[in-house]
């Protein structure tokens, strides 16, 4: 059964640093979202993918974040310049058509 | 704006049956889910619900009502490896918004011999 797949697993960096979050969704499936989970809280919605452009974005979403996919099968999420309260689970999600969000494994994120 | 609610922790016993209630108040509804999370991984799907009443998988159901803003998740024949956060999802269905989830606390569920 096809996957949602994320790199890297973990990734730890300085305050301040850029970092990239990978994403491969599931081939064919046309709808992309990058959520985040905060350790002890809920899942929080952060943007959503179609169509190569953001169709919404939360608040959480602030310029310090962007999305792209870059060659057709890569979904990208950047930090620009990370601060302590990025730390986090990032999931990236897709769906088809229909009505299930496949989420990925998600990647730690870890801000010092 | 969403709003959902559901209890932050139940305990039951193996071979039980539990109960994790779920309310919401949204703007443009469009499905309820259900997912199964255990500790450091991802959310995995257990269910949808989008017209009123039970829909049934195996040892999982859940339940809609929609004019009560109400669902539940039950969980029969309960196991050890059903120890979990569940955590209820309300899909909007504005297509602008991206049908994006909005999910709830999450109920953690312990399981015990």
């Amino acid at each position: 059964e096809p996957e949602v797949t994320q790199t890297p697993s973990h990734q730890v960096t300085q305050m301040g640093q850029e970092v990239i979050l990978r994403c491969v969704p599931i081939s064919n499936h046309l709808y992309f979202y990058w959520y985040r989970q905060i350790l002890g809280q809920k899942v929080e919605f952060l943007v959503s993918f179609y169509n190569n452009e953001i169709s919404e974005k939360s608040e959480i979403f602030d310029d310090q974040f962007s999305v792209e996919r870059p060659d057709g099968s890569n979904f990208t999420l950047k930090i620009r310049s990370t601060k302590l309260e990025d730390s986090a689970m990032y999931f990236c999600a897709d769906r088809d058509r229909e009505y299930e969000q496949y989420f990925g494994p998600g990647t730690r994120l870890t801000v010092t | 704006g969403q709003n959902i609610d559901q209890p932050t922790e139940m305990t039951a016993t193996e071979g039980a049956i539990v109960q994790i209630n779920c309310t919401y108040q949204t703007s443009g509804f469009n499905g309820l889910f259900w997912y199964q999370q255990h500790a450091g991984e991802a959310p995995t799907f257990l269910s949808y619900n989008v017209l009123d009443g039970l829909e049934e998988k195996g040892r999982f159901s859940s339940f809609l009502s929609r004019s009560k803003g109400y669902s539940y998740l039950l969980l029969k024949e309960l196991q050890m490896k059903d120890s979990a956060s569940y955590l209820c999802a309300v899909r909007d269905g504005r297509e602008a918004a991206g049908n994006k989830l909005t999910f709830g606390g999450g109920t953690r569920v312990l399981v015990k011999p």
